[in-house]
């Protein structure tokens, strides 16, 4: 298993401004992952991060929005930039160690205003 | 197209067996069936995958189509600790390096 933690685990901003999130995870993962879930709705994968490579983003999530940094293999972090209300999500980050299963973090609940 | 179909919402009561059906018409040879849940306030969490035997562990159970075209994540007694989202997802292996597409899922509720 892996024990994955956030921070922070909620946060409420003002639009405009910027929120890092933080993901740590208890031994070294080759690959994270970050995904938004928005009010009632499911998961939706925003990029890919492996150590050492730019991150790979899905069709609708670009960099200069979402910038996300992995300086280890047990770290992650993922930027909200320039937020508005439609950013108010869950922001989860995952990783996947043995290509079986992926474990989640327990999200970062970020509102808007 | 990675979709797959589930009921938006299943009933069950308390230690009876829960059947939750997945339909993926058109998957691959290659794509895994993944079955996660996610419990209110928390993220997902694995409950098992299979490719085309039916699969069992502590959690549940997991039956597969001959034709692979269907499968069932089976909970053998229900308790109200299973009342979660539950999320049917064909992962693709290959180019997205086993990236999990999430759908709608089933919302069980658990009745006493």
């Amino acid at each position: 298993s892996a024990v994955i933690s956030q921070k922070p685990s909620r946060d409420i901003c003002q639009r405009g401004t910027s929120l890092t999130i933080q993901c740590q995870v208890d031994s070294q993962v080759t690959m994270m992952f970050w995904y938004r879930q928005q009010p009632g709705q499911s998961l939706t994968l925003i990029a890919t991060a492996n150590q050492g490579s730019e991150a790979t983003y899905e069709s609708g999530f670009v960099i200069d929005k979402f910038p996300i940094s992995r300086p280890n293999l047990t770290f992650s972090t993922l930027t909200v930039s320039n937020m508005s209300p439609e950013d108010s999500s869950i922001y989860l980050c995952s990783v996947d160690r043995t290509g079986d299963e992926q474990f989640f973090g327990p999200g970062t609940r970020l509102t808007v205003l | 197209d990675a979709k797959t179909t589930q009921p938006n919402s299943m009933e069950s009561n308390e230690e009876e067996p829960v059947h939750l059906p997945c339909n993926h018409s058109t998957i691959s040879g290659t794509d895994y069936i993944h079955w996660y849940r996610q419990l209110p306030s928390q993220g997902p969490e694995y409950v098992i995958h299979g490719l085309t035997s039916n699969v069992n562990n502590r959690m549940a159970s997991l039956a597969i189509a001959e034709d692979r075209k269907s499968s069932t994540l089976i909970l053998h007694r229900a308790t109200l600790r299973d009342a979660a989202v539950y999320y049917c997802i064909r992962r693709i292996y290959g180019g997205s390096q086993g990236n999990l597409i999430f759908g709608k899922g089933t919302k069980l509720s658990v009745k006493p």
